[in-house]
Order: structure tokens, then sequence, then C-alpha cells
């Protein structure tokens, strides 16, 4: 594709309810990364797929978030039990390969997510 | 582990003016450096980028030279436009763990007419 796609582009919820992001990356990148943008934590790393495999999931807040990635292309990210400090934009980033010299990452617009 | 500090802002300058943004860091590695631009309502985009030592990335005007001995990667442009008014993130990417970014937080620059 032209660039890196994420739906929805915003998303309000309730405290509690499940939401699920979606990112469809650029075509032939195997690499996705998962981060959050916060007024309170600025530019967050959460997670990062190496073709449908996660080998770092150092970066997810917490047991209520989870991704997963299928053929090797889009990637869903999870929240359960949605919390108000949840409220961020969740951006997604692809690259050719993770390592390094082909990591050159381009990015989605990113799903504004609030929690009321 | 690594980490990312950078030059508070808000920043707001006239056209024409010289423009300096201080980005240092800390890595375990040998990190590869990054300048991404966050324009109002779009999302973020590569500025420029460094890969080793005493490289010097430039794009749109923007510079920045990697500076191992003071760990620093500041962006510089000589004379800022309108339309260069936006968020900029200064990030590295760790040779050891080639795989996330970690950012800086971010400096809001306001270029006046």
């Amino acid at each position: 594709g032209a660039g890196v796609s994420q739906s929805p582009s915003n998303k309000v919820t309730e405290k509690g309810k499940d939401v699920e992001l979606r990112c469809d990356p650029i075509s032939g990148h195997t690499a996705l990364y998962w981060y959050r943008q916060s007024l309170g934590q600025g530019l967050e790393f959460l997670i990062y797929f190496q073709g449908n495999s996660a080998p770092d999931k150092s970066g997810l807040p917490s047991d209520r978030f989870s991704a997963e990635r299928t053929g090797g292309s889009v990637s869903t990210l999870t929240i359960q039990r949605t919390q108000q400090e949840d409220s961020a934009v969740y951006l997604c980033a692809s690259s050719l390969e993770s390592s390094a010299g082909r990591n050159e990452q381009f990015f989605g617009p990113g799903t504004r997510l609030t929690v009321l | 582990g690594d980490s990312v500090t950078q030059m508070e802002g808000p920043v707001t300058l006239s056209e024409e003016a010289f423009l300096t943004i201080n980005c240092t860091y800390t890595a375990t590695g040998y990190p590869s450096l990054f300048w991404y631009v966050q324009y109002p309502g779009e999302g973020l985009q590569l500025l420029l980028k460094a890969t080793k030592a005493d490289d010097k990335g430039s794009n749109k005007g923007f510079e920045a030279t990697y500076r191992k001995e003071t760990t620093s990667f500041h962006l510089e442009k000589g004379s800022v436009q309108v339309s260069d008014s936006a968020v900029y993130f200064c990030a590295l990417s760790d040779s050891g763990s080639a795989r996330q970014l970690t950012f800086g937080s971010g400096t809001q620059l306001t270029v006046l007419p």
C-alpha cells in the first residue's frame, strides 16, 4: 500500500469496555511496531512484531493489553476492560526489517482513543 | 537503559530566524539517531537520520550531526518558515536492540510570519 493505515481514526468508549485497534502496514514490510502517545508519557513503545511473532512485549503496560499479527501483515491491538488512563493516540509503524540499517520506521496516522 | 533528552518547548521564532533544538542521548550500544516531525493533524514523519558517528543527516533545509563525543544530535535550520511549525521528536534505535525507537519528549515549534 501507499502507507501505513490505521482504523478507526477515532474511538470513544466507556470505561470497562474492550476495544480493538487495527493496523495495515506498508506492503512488504516484515516488522511492525505499536506505540502510544499520551500527554503525560510522551511516545512509548508497546510491542514489536517480526513477521507474525512478537519477540518483544516489554512495553505492554498491563495484561489488559494484547496484540496479534496474522499473515505477516495486519495487526490488531486489543485493550480489555479499558480504563481512563488508556486514553491516548495509538500509533502503528512498519519497517522493511528489524535489523539495524533496514529498520527505518514509517508511521500511520494513529487511532485516538478516548475512554469516558 | 536507553534515553533521549530533548530541549523543552515550546519554541516560538519569527520567520527566517535560526533554529536549534538540542538533543542528547544515552545508549548502551551504537545507536542510529533520528529526527521525526509531526505537523498539525498529521502523523509522524521521518525528517532525517544518521547511523554512525560524524554522519550528518539533512532534509528540507534541516541538518543534524551525530556527535558521539558529546552524545548529541542537535537539529538546526538556518532560516525557518511558517510551514515548519510542528512538533519535533528526537529518537534513537539502539544497535543492540534495533527494534523499538526511544523518543524524546518532543519540542513544539511555532514560526510567526
